[in-house]
């Protein structure tokens, strides 16, 4: 199975500040690879596919590149709406598999 | 509107069975692959299942494989999750998803809103 390591696993920021969050395989995934964010009490929600394409209506704050083994989730400056866990997920291979989740919390 | 709507959890005791199904309306249910996607209390979210649109491909994670079954009916544009031989450790809220428009590959793009399944004595 592909293995998804995340990191940080938690990570405090500002209002404004510019967040990047890392997901790498322990394969390669050519760019098969997606971020969700997920708020408390929530279901997950899209917001990248195909590591770099912005899910329609998700701000252009985010973005998202890599490919291969490593993967970055850019959050180019921290909304108050923004503060949730975010996962990546990898779709190349069954069983799909997520990564173990970055939380952003309030600095 | 694209909605999923989950139902049939609850409380079960260890090695019980319980089904859970998903509604699915606002898409052309027939034409989309679905999974199922769970997450434990305070936990990360675990893929659980997979089928394709007419449910003739499937796929199982490991912690699943042999007690658990995903089934479709197209005509009740319903999703199905059968456990059997649940244990503790299935203590989780459940969610049914749709793949991506452009894809199985691509990533899940409609969730429901979970169900909260409990294994407990």
């Amino acid at each position: 199975d592909i293995q998804l390591t995340q990191s940080p696993s938690f990570l405090s920021a500002s209002v404004g500040d510019r967040v990047t969050i890392t997901c790498r395989a322990s394969q390669g995934i050519s760019s098969y690879l997606a971020w969700y964010q997920q708020k408390p009490g929530k279901a997950p929600k899209l917001l990248i596919y195909a590591a770099s394409t912005l899910q329609s209506g998700v701000p252009s704050r985010f973005s998202g590149s890599g490919s291969g083994t490593e993967f970055t989730l850019t959050i180019s400056s921290l909304q108050p709406e923004d503060f949730a866990t975010y996962y990546c997920q990898q779709l190349n291979t069954y069983p799909r598999t997520f990564g173990q989740g970055t939380k952003v919390e309030v600095k | 509107e694209v909605q999923l709507v989950e139902s049939g959890g609850g409380l079960v005791q260890p090695g019980g069975s319980l089904r859970l199904s998903c509604a699915a309306s606002g898409f052309t249910f027939s034409s989309y692959s679905m999974n199922w996607v769970r997450q434990a209390p305070g936990k990360g979210l675990e893929w659980v299942s997979y089928i394709s649109s007419r449910g003739s491909t499937i796929y199982y994670a490991d912690s699943v494989k042999g007690r658990f079954t995903i089934s479709r009916d197209n005509a009740k544009n319903s999703l199905y999750l059968q456990m059997n031989s649940l244990r503790d450790e299935d203590t989780a809220v459940y969610y049914c998803a749709r793949a991506h428009d452009y894809g199985d590959y691509v990533g899940l793009d409609y969730w429901g809103q979970g169900i909260l399944v409990t294994v407990s004595s």
